[in-house]
């Protein structure tokens, strides 16, 4: 059974670009959550997602990101105009149907913002 | 809101036992979580506690009691490859978990 697929591992970008990062969740799993971790510091919830719905996002920036998790396909987490700010790690975990159980967490991508 | 705190670096010997304290607030409980994470890579389980008392397992155990908003994970026979950050993470009325700044375990021979 593979586990979370995120792709990715590492994305370089210059200000103003765009980043699209792509989370596959566990075989089984409808549930898929994106943290993001700043350098030196914990993890932060930014978004979760079940297919084709967007439950919680209070912890996504208001602007230039946006979430989707299609009826097929990965997740996808894309940030519009990069700015040095958006450097960090983005996690994604994923959470069987249930939505009761253990989330286990992806590889990360690692976005680089010259 | 919730708020976590835990010890931001704790030094301990190979072969000794150390515990990492949590204790936190939260809106809401469903459980709480421990995973290890090592520099650069991505969280990893380590266990889960929804009731009061110790689960063990293998080298690792957690206790939680609820009433106290307190949680500690307790490793043994402590290794090298054990130094990492250990992340403790209550899971409260929201699905997402939060995450305290985790603890900085370092492992000397």
């Amino acid at each position: 059974n593979a586990g979370v697929m995120q792709n990715p591992r590492h994305l370089v970008r210059r200000r103003g670009q765009e980043a699209r990062l792509r989370c596959s969740p566990m075989k089984g799993h409808s549930h898929v959550y994106w943290y993001r971790q700043l350098p030196e510091e914990g993890l932060k919830f930014m978004v979760y997602l079940q297919k084709e719905n967007i439950i919680d996002e209070s912890g996504m920036p208001k602007e230039r990101f946006s979430a989707e998790f299609p009826k097929e396909g990965p997740s996808i987490l894309r940030i519009q105009q990069v700015v040095r700010g958006d450097s960090a790690a983005y996690f994604c975990a994923s959470q069987n149907d249930g939505g009761t159980d253990t989330q286990y967490f992806g590889p990360g991508t690692r976005l680089t913002v010259l | 809101g919730q708020n976590i705190d835990q010890p931001t670096e704790m030094t301990a010997t190979e072969g000794a036992i150390v515990q990492i304290n949590c204790t936190y607030q939260t809106s809401g409980f469903n459980g709480l979580f421990w995973y290890q994470q090592h520099a650069g890579e991505a969280p990893t389980f380590l266990s889960y506690n929804v009731l009061d008392g110790l689960e063990e397992k293998g080298r690792f155990s957690s206790f939680l009691s609820r009433s106290k908003g307190y949680s500690y994970l307790l490793l043994k026979e402590l290794q090298m490859k054990d130094s990492a950050s250990y992340l403790c993470a209550p899971w409260g009325s929201a699905r997402q978990l939060t995450f305290g700044s985790g603890t900085q375990l370092t492992v000397l021979p």
